[in-house]
């Protein structure tokens, strides 16, 4: 019930392409949903972040889209950049224990 | 202002040997977690405290593996007897008291574990 489910595990995206990536939990009671990006040999750090009762949040080129009916959220990145290529982490929170998907590499070509 | 800083950034051990890892929090960050990250994995939740107090520990190992956070100094989270498994990145991440927590880790920029 705490497991939160991202796909894909990578993703290859040309320059000003969109980035999509999906995630789903089980356990209603989770009340945020942040994603993390993670570039190599660093530590992860906030991205975005949107609590259940919202259905869309944007900031900049990011976007989170929240269905909660569908226990599913996704990340949008517009006009992807090379400089985005990272690893990106769905989470959902929950008495302040944060549960992570298993991220997707991201890769965005020239 | 210092983020989160943890120390040894590379630790590399033998078989059976122990492995300490800290991590001092943002300053005004009285939480601290612990979560472990393996090459092409995501990041597994091992335990989280507050000063002198363990919280959740579901995460942890039950043999060999420990954690604390005193009231003055570091977080250390103690690994014995240490095995190849064991060789991962460690992140540790703290967040700040407040009621109205918003859910957001401040992450260091890990330790990472090779066990020969």
């Amino acid at each position: 019930q705490q497991q939160v489910k991202q796909s894909p595990q990578s993703l290859i995206v040309q320059k000003g392409g969109i980035s999509i990536i999906n995630c789903a939990y089980e356990n209603t009671a989770f009340d945020y949903f942040p994603w993390y990006q993670q570039f190599p040999g660093k530590g992860p750090a906030l991205l975005i972040a949107i609590r259940p009762d919202v259905s869309e949040k944007k900031e900049g080129r990011f976007t989170i889209s929240f269905n909660k009916s569908a226990k599913q959220f996704s990340l949008h990145i517009m006009d992807s950049q090379p400089g985005d290529s990272a690893t990106y982490f769905c989470a959902a929170s929950l008495y302040q224990k944060v549960t992570f998907g298993t991220g997707t590499k991201l890769q965005v070509i020239p | 202002n210092a983020g989160v800083m943890q120390n040894p950034r590379h630790l590399v051990r033998r078989r059976g040997q122990e492995a300490r890892l800290r991590c001092s929090p943002m300053k005004g960050h009285s939480h601290v977690y612990w979560y472990r990250q393996l090459p092409e994995e995501g990041l597994k939740f091992m335990v989280y405290l507050q000063k002198e107090n363990i919280i959740d520990e579901s995460g942890m190992p039950k043999e060999r593996f420990s954690a604390e956070f005193p009231k003055e100094g570091p977080s250390i989270l103690r690994i014995q007897q240490v095995v190849r498994g064991d060789s991962a990145a460690y992140f540790c991440a703290s967040s700040p008291e407040s009621t109205g927590y918003t859910g957001e880790l401040f992450f260091g920029e890990g330790s990472r574990l090779t066990v020969l």
